[in-house]
Order: C-alpha cells, then sequence, then structure tokens
C-alpha cells in the first residue's frame, strides 16, 4: 500500500523558513516524479512543485520561485521542500503526492493526508 | 483566480446525474490530458479520472470525463448523498511549465 506522511508544519513568522518532509512507503520511490501541492483555508488545491524520479528536473508555480527548493533523497524514499521568507498567503495544508508513472505529466495519484503550515505573528 | 475556470457550486437531487465543466486554453486543456480529483470534507484531495477520460483504480462507473477542444466535463450519474464533495479539475500548463487547478466546484445532494 502506497503511503506518504508529511511532517515539518506549524506556526512560522512572516519571513521565517520552514522545511515540510515527506517520507514514502510501498512502492519504489526512486522510479516516480513527486510533487506538493497546498491548500489554503478554506480555498482551493494549488500545485507548488515537482521533481522527477532522479532529481534532474525541478518545475515551480510562479508566487514561490526564489522561495522554494524542493529535493528528494531517493535512498531514504524521502521528499523535502524547503521554503524561506514565508508570507501570509503560503498559509495552508501541504500535500505531499506521488504521480501515477507513465507518460508525463502524470496526474496524482496517490496524496498524504497533509501537513499544515501557519505563517504568523 | 485560477487559471482553469470551474462553477463554483451545483447541485442535483439523489439519483440524478450531474455535469461539472472545466474552461481552458490551448496551453493547458488545448494540449494536454486532463485530470479530475474529488475532495471529500476533511479528506486529502483523490484522483477519480485521468488523461482526460480514464477511471482511477476503484472509482465507481458512475463517474466518467470527457473533453473537447478547451473544455472538459466530469459526470456523475446515479448521485448519491456520498458524492457530496468539492471536484477540481486540473492540467499541464505548457507555457506556465506548471501544473494548474480549476478553482473547485461544490456539489451538493438534495
Amino acid at each position: 500500500e502506497v503511503q506518504l506522511v508529511e511532517s515539518g508544519g506549524g506556526l512560522v513568522q512572516p519571513g521565517g523558513s520552514v522545511r515540510l518532509s515527506c517520507e514514502a512507503s510501498g512502492f519504489t520511490f526512486s522510479t516516480y516524479w513527486m510533487s506538493w501541492v497546498r491548500q489554503a483555508p478554506g480555498k482551493g488545491l494549488e500545485w507548488v512543485a515537482n521533481i522527477k524520479n532522479d532529481g534532474s528536473e525541478k518545475y515551480f508555480v510562479g508566487s514561490v520561485k526564489g522561495r522554494c527548493t524542493i529535493s528528494r533523497d531517493n535512498a531514504e524514499k524521502s521528499l523535502y521542500l524547503d521554503m524561506k521568507n514565508l508570507r501570509a498567503e503560503d498559509t495552508a495544508v501541504y500535500y505531499c503526492t506521488r504521480d501515477r508513472g507513465g507518460a508525463t505529466p502524470a496526474p496524482f495519484e496517490s496524496w498524504g493526508q497533509g501537513t499544515l503550515v501557519t505563517v504568523s505573528s | 483566480q485560477s487559471v482553469l475556470t470551474q462553477s463554483p457550486s451545483v447541485s442535483a437531487a439523489p439519483r440524478q446525474r450531474v455535469t461539472i465543466s472545466c474552461s481552458g486554453t490551448s496551453s493547458n486543456i488545448g494540449n494536454n490530458a486532463v485530470n479530475w480529483y474529488q475532495q471529500l470534507p476533511g479528506k486529502a484531495p483523490k484522483l477519480l479520472i485521468y488523461y482526460d477520460d480514464l477511471l482511477s483504480s476503484g472509482v465507481s462507473v458512475r463517474f466518467s470525463g470527457s473533453k473537447s477542444g478547451t473544455s472538459a466535463s466530469l459526470a456523475i450519474s446515479g448521485l448519491q448523498s456520498e458524492d457530496e464533495a468539492d471536484y477540481y479539475c486540473a492540467a499541464w500548463d505548457a507555457s506556465l511549465n506548471a501544473w494548474v487547478f480549476g478553482g473547485g466546484t461544490k456539489l451538493t445532494v438534495l
């Protein structure tokens, strides 16, 4: 069974930084693209970033470019999202997702339960 | 303002059929596959339909997807109370080099 478990969320001050982690199990992590998708309270879904299975390609939504880094450790089966210069509008539940595989771009087939990041003083 | 456009809400009675639409451009829906996600209250989203019209594993055959030009639709037949959820369309946008979502449609089963 595919499992994605996020951690690292919490209360962060404006201008601060946070590192989100996602531990994967139940599948061969090193063969899938992975993504982060966020959802602000009461709002819709917003894709944040993704990374190719070998880490050689990365893409970001415009609003986080320059403030976000996505990385992965295939040996540890973990995905990371580092965010800096956090703003109130970054407040959201952050979901770790695994792509379906096959032809790219592939849909988000598996989702974690999410971790909440609250940016507030 | 979402890149893909969805109606904010739709409602229908049990056992009826409802359609949720998603409108985009040639940069996204017009040249890339559309995927649909269901989000039940308080839960993580779930993939329903992928590559425009393929049913994700374990999803009821009451759900179906279609696409024409720069618009896509999700149809739900034989509505049940458990279908009450938010539904999102998504596609890769080749101009933005980014995944884009619709704003979501809240389905109410009367």
